[in-house]
């Protein structure tokens, strides 16, 4: 087990409707990315957060958002949800310092929009 | 094009067999090479991680990276059906930056 927990594990919406995603990181750990795993596809970078501030963003629209909090739990937000929105939703933290670049991934959150 | 290309397989082994997975890429910028094993329903685990050019070995995996080449291997000896699951590479062109992933190759090691 890597430490990292997501919820809820699966997920089915309806088209239009907003959901958020939850990520507990692995203790220690100071930054959170998500990224979008579509059947069959490798992960695609989502975003990453740093001590609660955005640091990178992928080539997804303004409907994903996130948040880090204190305690460096995360959530990813996705409104207005689209069909083509159904994946896997994984979460990977990590400690950024000199040598250690290892991020710790979740066990994914299966969003299905129907 | 993609930025790191994998072929998806199904890539199907006997027992014992050495395996050659392998990933291109387009950006001369990455730096840090990295191969994640993925099961079914799980997210991706750490299996090698190596920057820059040259061969790192762990137990029956290998991996190597030619930068002039733009090429990344991962070779598992003596490969067990435990070993069934799908290989992602993945690059990154700083420490702690974005994980860019190749589509993944799905192995499957038969008894």
């Amino acid at each position: 087990e890597t430490g990292v927990t997501q919820s809820p594990t699966h997920l089915i919406k309806t088209r239009g409707q907003q959901v958020t995603l939850r990520c507990s990181s692995q203790s220690g750990h100071n930054t959170v990315s998500w990224y979008q795993q579509a059947l069959g596809q490798g992960p695609q970078f989502i975003f990453q957060y740093y001590r609660e501030e955005e640091n990178g963003r992928g080539n997804f629209p303004p409907r994903f958002s996130g948040l880090q909090f204190p305690n460096y739990s995360s959530e990813l937000n996705v409104n207005a949800l689209e069909l083509d929105d159904s994946a896997l939703y994984l979460c990977a933290s990590s400690l950024v310092s000199a040598g250690d670049t290892e991020a710790f991934f979740g066990q994914g959150t299966r969003l299905t929009v129907v | 094009q993609k930025e790191v290309e994998q072929d998806p397989g199904p890539l199907s082994v006997p027992e014992g067999a050495i395996v050659s997975l392998n990933c291109t890429y387009s950006n001369s910028a990455f730096q840090y090479f990295m191969w994640y094993r993925q099961y079914s329903r799980k997210g991706p685990e750490l299996l090698m991680y190596t920057y820059s050019s040259g061969n790192k070995e762990d137990g029956r995996f290998t991996a190597q990276v030619d930068k002039s080449s733009k090429y990344i291997s991962l070779f598992i000896r003596d490969s067990q059906p435990s070993d069934s699951a799908t290989y992602l590479c993945a690059m990154q062109y700083n420490q702690g930056g974005k994980l860019i992933f190749g589509q993944g190759t799905e192995l499957s090691v038969k008894p």
